[in-house]
């Protein structure tokens, strides 16, 4: 089946710095993948939508300027957490969307999640 | 707005055994897709079963069944001969649309399966 390589699956930082998250399709292209971020003990919550060649879509309440997302080719999208502070600290989960071909529908594939954690 | 509640925080069964999780949502849309989706320990997001809107039939995956009821915004799941390797955070979750991608999660159900 389709994978969806996250990196790193775990980091820490010190306040101040900034962190680059990776999450990569392997074997499919995604023009579109997705950025969630989930709190010990508590759900995902979806941050933004990340579009091949073109600007993030961000959900209401997420900061752009805080949550850089890069998407610059079919295969890769980045997030990049600026100025990181203690409470930016959560576990951030990628998904891709395998694009639909003939005869295949649309699935969706989690990466294996970062845990960022900013001292 | 998408809203997703899943009323049961955790939930234990005995091993061979059938629990059926809770989730109910509120929407507008009249075409969207429903998930669960697993996540043990390490955090994987797990697909478990899936199911469209406009499909009236439940969706089954070998011992995992769904019963929607799309009139009354239900979607529960039912896990039949309860496995050890089941336990772990169970998400509904809500796409709008026809289009993958934007997912809207429950609180989650933490189910436990004992010996």
């Amino acid at each position: 089946g389709a994978v969806v390589s996250q990196h790193p699956s775990r980091v820490i930082c010190k306040s101040g710095t900034s962190v680059k998250i990776e999450c990569r399709s392997l074997d499919f292209q995604a023009t579109t993948m997705f950025w969630y971020r989930q709190f010990p003990k508590q759900s995902l919550m979806l941050m933004a939508t990340s579009n091949e060649g073109s600007k993030a879509t961000y959900e209401q309440g997420v900061e752009k300027d805080k949550f850089l997302i890069n998407h610059a080719s079919l295969t890769l999208s980045t997030l990049t957490v600026t100025s990181a502070h203690p409470e930016d600290s959560s576990f951030y989960i990628c998904s891709a969307r395998q694009n639909e071909r003939q005869g295949v529908n649309e699935k969706l594939f989690f990466g294996s999640g970062t845990q960022l954690s900013v001292l | 707005a998408q809203t997703v509640t899943q009323s049961q925080p955790e939930m234990s069964v005995q091993e061979a055994e059938t629990v059926t999780l809770s989730c109910t949502y509120d929407t507008s849309e009249s075409n969207y897709y429903l998930f669960w989706y697993k996540q043990p320990p390490s955090r994987q997001m797990i697909l478990v079963i899936r199911q469209e809107a406009y499909k009236q039939q439940n969706a089954t995956e070998n011992r995992f069944s769904v019963n929607f009821q799309k009139a009354a915004k239900s979607f529960s799941l039912k896990i039949s001969d309860s496995q050890l390797g089941d336990t772990a955070m169970y998400f509904c979750a809500f796409n709008r649309g026809s289009t993958l991608g934007r997912l809207y999660f429950g609180r989650g159900t933490q189910l436990t399966v004992w010996p």
